[in-house]
């Protein structure tokens, strides 16, 4: 079964770090750009940041620039996302999700996890 | 731009037909996916149901289709069901191509 499976979610303050993961199983990781997308309590979806398979190409949301960092371990079929700086309006559902690839083409994100909640509150 | 708007809320009367929007300069150049999210339960995932022109993951019901115009996407759902009642979001790359935006979500309503 494809699956992602995020942890590391939780209660920091601000200014505060968080180091989100995200396994992924049933599929070929190593070939799939891979995404980090949250959801705000009560908002729509919001795009943070993506990382090609083979990690050459990283980009991220202006509004998480400088602060987050996406990384990959295909060796152990992991995606992390590193967060400093945390501010309130970083709180919300942290999905992962992978890139629908279809022949060069990303065309959308197929697979997702279930979330991990990261709240940051003093 | 890197915007994608989309109508806050669409309503539908059971099995009639409906056309979900998302406007964007970015969709002249670049299809928009299409994601189901129902609310009510604590990390539910969204749902991808259409994808490039006009495709559908496996296991999503053919009632759903996409389309695509100018600076305009649609998704369409003919003949609504009261399971189709959810939140639906559009997605595309922005105006590098680089990077992905979504729509603001329309809040779907089954009458």
């Amino acid at each position: 079964e494809v699956q992602l499976v995020e942890s590391g979610g939780g209660l920091v303050k601000p200014g505060g770090s968080l180091r989100l993961s995200c396994a992924a199983s049933g599929f070929t990781f190593s070939s799939y750009n891979m995404n980090w997308v949250r959801q705000a309590p009560g908002k729509g979806l919001e795009w943070v940041s993506s990382i090609s398979s083979g990690s050459t190409y990283i980009y991220y949301a202006d509004s998480v620039k400088g602060r987050f960092t996406i990384s990959r371990d295909n060796a152990k079929n992991s995606l992390y996302l590193q967060m400093n700086s945390l501010r309130a309006e970083d709180t919300a559902m942290y999905y992962c999700a992978r890139d629908l690839m279809v022949i060069t083409s990303s065309l959308g994100m197929d697979v997702w996890g279930q979330g991990t909640t990261v709240t940051v509150s003093s | 731009s890197s915007e994608l708007t989309q109508d806050p809320g669409v309503s539908v009367a059971l099995g009639q037909t409906v056309r979900i929007t998302c406007q964007g300069d970015s969709l002249r150049r670049y299809h928009a996916s299409w994601y189901q999210q129902k609310p009510g339960k604590p990390g539910q995932a969204p749902l991808l149901v259409i994808y490039g022109k006009n495709n559908r993951p496996s296991g999503i019901p053919d009632r759903f289709s996409g389309s695509s115009s100018g600076n305009t996407a649609s998704l369409t759902i003919t003949g609504a069901q009261a399971e189709d009642e959810a939140d639906y979001y559009c997605n595309s790359r922005d105006s590098t191509g680089n990077r992905w935006v979504f729509g603001g979500g329309t809040k779907l309503t089954v009458l």
